[in-house]
């Protein structure tokens, strides 16, 4: 499984948009490059998934460039309530399939 | 979306004493189960995979006999501590999928075991 690189920490001021980019050089062909949310004591929560170019959903932008080699999450707007850990997980599609999380990135949105 | 619940939320026990977690796909089947043991300010670490109707598979450095699961439905998975000391205090989630229309896993809320 493809090993990703995230920032630590990213801290932030409400209202503003917050890009957090994941490295994943072996990405394989098959690899799709899924996005989580977990806020403490609660389990991961999807955000997004994509494959290559942009994908946009109602709560997240996800930019992959051609070479796939890194994304980016993009968060438009953070608000407090966006305060969590987000990981970046890089596999095989479909349900069964095993994830390996990295050390995610904590963000902390403040006033 | 998949609703996954996990019982109990919190859990206390003595040292020795084993405890049995349960992980139930609410409204869908699934065929494929994962637990993960997470520590405080650490990520998820994925034990163990749950196939249903079939031995669960370990990853590595994770002892079978201590941490056993059981997932003989298609819509429960059980993971049992036995022994459990307090290094084994730590924050269990499990994962379930097996709906090939979706493409993500749904995860529980967790349970917290703390062992005295």
């Amino acid at each position: 499984l493809a090993k990703t690189t995230q920032p630590i920490s990213m801290d932030s001021y409400e209202g503003q948009e917050v890009n957090i980019t994941c490295s994943h050089n072996n990405i394989a062909t098959n690899d799709y490059i899924t996005w989580y949310q977990q806020f403490p004591s609660q389990g991961p929560r999807f955000i997004i998934q994509g494959y290559k170019t942009k994908v946009t959903n109602e709560v997240a932008s996800l930019f992959i460039p051609a070479d796939r080699k890194s994304s980016t999450l993009s968060l438009p707007r953070v608000s407090l309530s966006d305060t969590a850990v987000y990981y970046c997980l890089v596999g095989g599609t479909g349900t069964a399939s095993k994830l390996t999380f990295g050390t995610g990135t904590r963000l902390q949105v403040t006033l | 979306g998949a609703v996954v619940s996990q019982h109990p939320s919190w859990v206390i026990c003595k040292s020795g004493t084993s405890v049995k977690i349960e992980c139930r796909s609410l409204d869908f089947q699934a065929t494929t189960m994962f637990w993960y043991r997470q520590f405080p300010k650490q990520s998820l670490m994925l034990m163990a995979t749950s196939n249903e109707g079939s031995k669960a598979t370990y990853e590595q450095g994770v002892e079978k006999d201590k941490f056993l699961i059981n997932h003989a439905s298609l819509t429960l998975s059980t993971l049992t501590v036995t022994s459990a000391h307090p290094e084994d205090s730590s924050f269990y989630i499990c994962s379930a999928g097996g709906l090939v229309i979706f493409n993500e896993q749904f995860f529980g809320p967790g349970t917290r075991l703390t062992v005295l």
